[in-house]
Order: structure tokens, then sequence, then C-alpha cells
């Protein structure tokens, strides 16, 4: 079976930095998107890590480790905007997305 | 904007009832993709069409089918609803050919089964 585990819930301040982790467990692995959803939106994309190391997309970077399953995305200069919820996600078969429980983030003044 | 469009955007209907959601893929995008999301089950993969052929399945029930039609655009049927099939779905595409693994999702169709 294939899960992503995410925290479900982190909070910040604006012009902080968070970082949001998903743990992984599948049988193989082509690499880890990372997409943005605000409530009652579409998901959106913001990036993917193919390979190991960090992938870095203006305020938004996504990091990606292999041999530990795990990867993470990191946000910048938070802003109120950016309060929404991030799903991680893998690709699976014909590129149909297996996607992360979710963390919400709520970024305060 | 991301290009694809779907409609219905709400749909409120009785159980038992059957209703058709459609989607329009990106221009050039051969792949549409089905997802549910409900507050329970977050976003779960239905199905894939590619060029007209479903190409995958995930958790669809029985109840519900999909095609996709000479011009890529597709369509969702739910039938014999139920109060559990309350959701929000989305339509997603991608440009399969080019082994890109961005996807593309619409709006969405918020279902409400009353």
């Amino acid at each position: 079976g294939q899960s992503l585990e995410q925290p479900s819930e982190v909070t910040a301040v604006e012009g902080a930095i968070v970082q949001i982790n998903c743990t992984y467990q599948t049988s193989g692995f082509y690499g880890l998107s990372w997409y943005q959803q605000h409530d009652g939106g579409a998901p959106t994309f913001l990036s993917y890590n193919g390979l190991d190391g960090l992938e870095e997309t203006g305020r938004f970077s996504s990091f990606l480790s292999r041999s530990d399953s795990y990867g993470y995305l990191l946000l910048q200069e938070l802003q109120m905007k950016d309060s929404a919820s991030y799903f991680c996600a893998v690709p699976r078969g014909f590129q149909k997305l297996v996607f992360g429980t979710g963390t919400r983030l709520l970024v305060s003044p | 904007d991301s290009g694809v469009t779907q409609t219905p955007k709400h749909l409120i209907t009785a159980t038992g009832q059957r209703v058709t959601l459609r989607c329009s893929p990106r221009s050039g995008d051969l792949s549409v993709y089905w997802y549910q999301q409900s507050l329970d089950q977050g976003l779960q993969f239905l199905i894939q069409y590619y060029n007209g052929e479903e190409r995958a399945k995930g958790n669809i029930l029985e109840r519900f089918s999909a095609q996709q039609f000479p011009d890529l655009h597709s369509e969702l049927n739910l039938s014999s609803l139920e109060l559990g099939d309350s959701a929000l779905y989305f339509c997603a595409s991608a440009d399969t050919d080019r082994g890109t693994d961005t996807q593309y999702f619409g709006p969405g169709t918020r279902l409400t089964v009353l």
C-alpha cells in the first residue's frame, strides 16, 4: 500500500519560515510533489522533486531524501495569503496522484 | 486559472438520483483524472482517462462511471446517490506524453446530496 503522513496543522506568523514535513511509504517511487489548496479552491501545483536535494521556486523550496522516505516544503517570508492546506503527493502508474493527509497552515499577523 | 473547466460549480440533489459532472481539460492535454475530496477521506483518486481510453482506476464505486469523448472532455456519472457521496469532485489534466508530473486541477464541482 501507499501512505503519506503530514502534520495536520502548522501555525506561524507573517514573515516567518515554516517547514511542512511529509514521510511516505510506497511500493515504487518516482518523486514527490507538493500542492497548495485554499479553502473551497482547487489544488495548485507548487513543486516536484524527482531527485534528492532541494528545489527552490521563489519563496517556496522543497526537499527530498529518498533514503529517508522523507520530504519537506519550506515556505519563507510567510504572507497571510499562504494560509491554506498543503499536500504532498506521489505519482503512481500513469501519473495518477496519491495525496498525503494534508497540512493546514495558519498564518497570523 | 488552470485552464481546466468544470461544470456545474454546485449541484444539490436528492438520494437515489443520478448526476453528471463535466470536465474540459487544458488545450493539448490528453490525460484526464477525477478525484473526490470529502472531509473525512481527503483527496482520493477515482479514475484516469487518456485519449478516450480508461488508463487507471482508483477507489471508484460501481455506482460511478466516467468516459472521455473524442474532443477530450470527460464526464463523471454518479448514480443511486447516497448522503456519503456529498463531496468536492475535481477533474485534473496533464500532458503525460511529455512525461511531466504536473497535474492541473479544475475549480471542482461541489455535490450536496440531501
